[in-house]
């Protein structure tokens, strides 16, 4: 079983459209969670941390359910600028090594 | 811009030769890990340095070889390279090695092995 798992993808959306991503970790250790973004040929960049508690980051809300040990990522009112791959990360804790999904690649059309 | 670099962009090798990838980390910042990505698949952790020794290291064979210097850049040597080795290896700095701090990217270096 991979540490980190997410939906394959690829989801295509309309502008103004809401978006749900879902991701699953194995390790119940895992202490910190994000979601990345990536946009093609380029490197990740930090997207959202995510709490128990929830955020948002104006159109974009990140959860975690940790008896489940499931992270979610909301994006309302889709733009195209929004189109990149999405990738659910987390982290055990100790030193700072990044386990990273497979990522879900978003287009969004116009 | 994370302000840090890596060199070179792109690189073409043949399977057994030997490769050294460059990261120069964002100013302060004591320690930078490597990640290996394939086509279509996460980042991969490497390894970390962390004040010129390793602090950790990935699923990764002994021919992954890394250095950090006292200005905290950095190396990523691959030996015997083999096909599977194409992806895109990315470098990231950050403040310490404690999970809580956040790891800047580099751009890449993209490898193709032929």
């Amino acid at each position: 079983r991979k540490e980190v798992e997410q939906d394959p993808g690829p989801f295509n959306v309309p502008e103004g459209a809401t978006v749900a991503f879902n991701c699953t970790y194995s390790n119940s250790a895992s202490q910190s969670f994000f979601w990345y973004r990536q946009d093609c040929r380029k490197e990740p960049k930090l997207l959202m941390s995510v709490y128990s508690s929830g955020n948002e980051d104006g159109r974009f809300t990140a959860q975690l359910n940790r008896a489940s040990q499931y992270i979610s990522l909301l994006i309302r009112d889709s733009k195209l600028s929004d189109s990149a791959t999405y990738l659910c990360v987390v982290n055990l804790g100790g030193y700072n090594k990044l386990i990273f999904g497979a990522g879900t690649r978003l287009a969004v059309h116009p | 811009e994370t302000g840090v670099t890596q060199s070179p962009t792109h690189l073409i090798k043949t399977r057994g030769q030997q490769v050294t990838l460059r990261c120069s980390s964002q100013s302060g910042h004591n320690t930078v890990s490597w990640y290996q990505q394939a086509l279509g698949q996460g980042p991969q952790f490497i390894f970390q340095y962390y004040r010129e020794e390793e602090n950790g290291r990935g699923n990764f064979p002994p021919r992954f070889s890394g250095l950090q210097f006292p200005n905290y850049s950095s190396e990523l040597n691959v030996n015997a390279l083999e096909l599977d080795d194409s992806a895109l290896y990315l470098c990231a700095s950050s403040l310490a090695t404690a999970g809580g701090y956040e790891q800047f990217f580099g751009p890449g270096t993209r490898l193709t092995v032929l």
